[in-house]
């Protein structure tokens, strides 16, 4: 079956622009992951979702940062008023219910001029 | 509090040497889950393996081999005869119930140059 898919593979944008990224999961899978990666550095956990429970949000790093996720599909991240240090690779993973291990899509990168 | 750390940021070998990749990890929990994942050139990060902490038997895949060892919170990875195919960026990772909720905690990586 098809993996996580993401959208746009790769955006360019102004600083103070807005942005949004689009992650859609595994069918099936209730978990959905944001994750950021800076240029050469490990990945920085943003926002978890699991069915229809609230987000863990508690990685957000500023109010800029917003998700949302209708029911157990599609996912977007929205970065607001985009700043040069948000520039980075965004990257989405899924999980089944009952599984530890994460699915991962192959990132939006982001590069803000 | 959970922590991975990779020790090692970046090796390079010549292809056919073997190499073993450490990730030495941290937390309380009781029962936890440690992961492997590649993240080659493409940038899509390819899940390898999991292990749960309460098997540390070893596991071989082909050329991946990985020793599971609680007493000094270990999970290394040997790759055996190494092929310019496994030039990647190596991920540790362990799973962690943190504030009720279950996440990936990552190290920082390992850049694996293998070179023809």
């Amino acid at each position: 079956g098809a993996g996580v898919s993401q959208s746009p593979s790769n955006k360019v944008t102004e600083k103070g622009k807005d942005v949004e990224l689009r992650c859609d999961p595994i069918s099936g899978h209730t978990a959905l992951y944001w994750y950021r990666q800076r240029l050469g550095q490990g990945l920085e956990f943003l926002i978890y979702f699991q069915g229809n429970s609230a987000p863990d949000k508690s990685g957000l790093p500023s109010d800029r940062f917003s998700a949302e996720r209708t029911g157990e599909s599609v996912s977007t991240l929205t970065i607001q008023r985009t700043q040069q240090e948000d520039s980075a690779v965004y990257l989405c993973a899924s999980r089944r219910p009952g599984g530890r291990e994460q699915y991962f899509g192959p990132g939006t990168r982001l590069t803000v001029t | 509090a959970q922590k991975v750390t990779q020790a090692q940021t970046e090796i390079s070998v010549v292809e056919k040497e073997d190499v073993t990749l450490d990730c030495v990890y941290e937390t309380r929990d009781t029962t936890y889950y440690l992961f492997w994942y590649k993240q080659p050139p493409s940038g899509e990060l390819v899940f390898l393996i999991r292990r749960n902490s309460f098997d540390e038997q070893n596991e071989i895949s082909g050329r991946y081999s990985w020793n599971f060892q609680k007493s000094t919170s270990s999970f290394n990875f040997t790759i055996t005869a190494s092929q310019v195919v496994d030039s990647a960026v190596y991920f540790c990772a362990l799973s962690a119930i943190i504030q009720g909720a279950q996440k990936l905690v990552f190290g920082q990586g390992t850049r694996l140059t293998i070179n023809p």
